[in-house]
């Protein structure tokens, strides 16, 4: 069974920088051609693809964020990282993390997500 | 970066009637790699079409999607109750990837 979990801080302050781990099972990013992504949602408003990193360990980012964003891997750990500089509050959100499977594509399983809320 | 474009925000319609839902890519969609989700509140995105096409494992035939190019459409054919949920679209195709901003389909 693949499962991925969120894990992070509820709140930050604006300026401070977020880091988030997801932790996943049931699959290995050392497989050729799994990835895992971050998308994010902002309380009622739609999905935002943020950033995404393969099995080969290539990285891709969102144009508008890419300055402050920075995925990575630990495969021994199962674990993907994402970092957040200089937050501020318009990126209160929930972060999701999600596995693409090079056979779907898409993003076929999600974690739960977890809530940011960046305030003083 | 390609923009898609999901209109009308908001459908309003009964249960057993048909859902048509659009999106409009900004430029080509790469192999159709087009998706769509399902999310209900409190809840993550659920995967039910990728490929532009194909159903996601355990997603029911009520579920379909078509369309390439610029312009795809998720249809769901007779709307259960368990359907009332704000549904988005993905394409994978190329970087960045983007989502349209949704289509709540409401009870009427």
């Amino acid at each position: 069974q693949v499962t991925l979990r969120e894990s992070g801080p509820a709140v930050v302050k604006p300026t401070q920088t977020l880091t988030l781990t997801c932790s996943f099972s049931g699959f290995s990013l050392n497989t050729p051609a799994m990835c895992v992504t971050w998308v994010r949602q902002p309380p009622g408003k739609a999905l935002e693809w943020l950033a995404l990193i393969d099995w080969d360990g290539d990285k891709h980012y969102t144009t508008s964020l890419e300055t402050r964003l920075t995925i990575s891997k630990d495969t021994a750990k199962n674990q993907v990282v994402l970092t957040m500089t200089n937050m501020d509050p318009g990126d209160t959100a929930t972060y999701y993390c999600a596995r693409m499977d090079g056979s779907v594509g898409a993003f076929d399983i999600w974690g739960q997500g977890t809530m940011v809320t960046v305030s003083s | 970066e390609i923009v898609l474009t999901q209109s009308p925000g908001t459908l309003s319609l009964s249960p057993g009637e048909r859902a048509t839902l659009p999106c409009r890519a900004s430029q080509s969609v790469s192999v159709n790699y087009l998706a769509w989700y399902q999310q209900k509140p409190g809840q993550a995105p659920r995967l039910l079409i990728y490929g532009a096409s194909t159903r996601a494992t355990g997603i029911p035939d009520r579920f379909s999607g078509s369309g390439s190019g610029t312009d795809f459409t998720l249809t769901i054919s007779r709307l259960e109750p368990e359907d009332f949920a704000v549904y988005f679209c993905h394409q994978y195709g190329s970087s960045p990837q983007t989502f349209g901003q949704g289509t709540k389909v409401e009870i009427k």
